[in-house]
């Protein structure tokens, strides 16, 4: 089955700075990647997603870039702001169901 | 908008008890989930169901069984709780066609088993 792996664990940046995380899958089957966010007490929000047919998406200060031949895809946050700090979840889907990463938590710093 | 809302937001249970967890959705969707998230872990499926009274097992499956004898309703069981079931319960639900695949979580249930 599909195996998600996600890096780093835990990312500190300054307020203004760039965030990129990065997700690894192994079924090259699977054709849809979404990112979760979430945040302290909550459940997770989807915040942007991205299907095989499509290499980057982009919504205002974040986007996604998928490379299906290496079978990473990943998350860049720019000109990052103290409320983007929470835990970040990559996911991909495999047959039938979504399979989530590890998390990153996001610490963005005033 | 969705909304995923779960019946509590802090259980304490003791080893053995047979626990309850509630799961309702208000937008119809065909789709209903059962995640469980631990620290390095991220989010582990435990079971789903794709329609009334039907379930399938995701990937932990054991020491959990699941009900869903109406739509908008999904319900987790622990047949006989143990430590090792101390965790953070995340229902969510998705629709079956369209966006099929986006999944709108509710707030989580933090079970503590002593």
């Amino acid at each position: 089955g599909e195996n998600v792996e996600q890096h780093p664990s835990t990312l500190s940046v300054q307020e203004g700075d760039s965030a990129v995380i990065k997700c690894t899958y192994s079924d090259s089957a699977s054709n849809y990647f979404p990112w979760y966010k979430q945040e302290l007490g909550k459940g997770p929000q989807l915040i942007i997603d991205i299907r095989s047919n499509v290499g980057e998406k982009k919504d205002q200060r974040i986007a996604v870039t998928l490379n299906k031949t290496a079978k990473h895809f990943s998350l860049h946050i720019t000109e990052t702001q103290p409320e983007d700090s929470a835990v970040y979840f990559c996911a991909a889907k495999g047959f039938q169901k979504l399979v989530f990463g590890t998390g990153t938590r996001l610490l963005v710093s005033p | 908008d969705v909304k995923v809302t779960q019946s509590s937001r802090y259980l304490v249970k003791r080893t053995g008890e047979k626990v309850f967890l509630e799961c309702v959705q208000d937008m119809d969707h065909e789709n209903m989930f059962w995640y469980r998230q631990d620290p390095g872990l991220g989010l582990r499926l435990i079971y789903f169901s794709y329609d009334v009274k039907m379930k399938e097992k995701g990937d932990i499956p054991e020491g959990y069984s699941v009900s869903r004898e109406k739509k908008e309703r999904f319900s987790l069981i622990l047949e006989s709780a143990s430590t090792n079931q101390t965790s953070m319960y995340l229902c969510a639900s998705s629709d079956s066609f369209g966006t099929q695949e986006t999944q709108y979580f509710g707030p989580g249930t933090r079970l503590l088993v002593l």
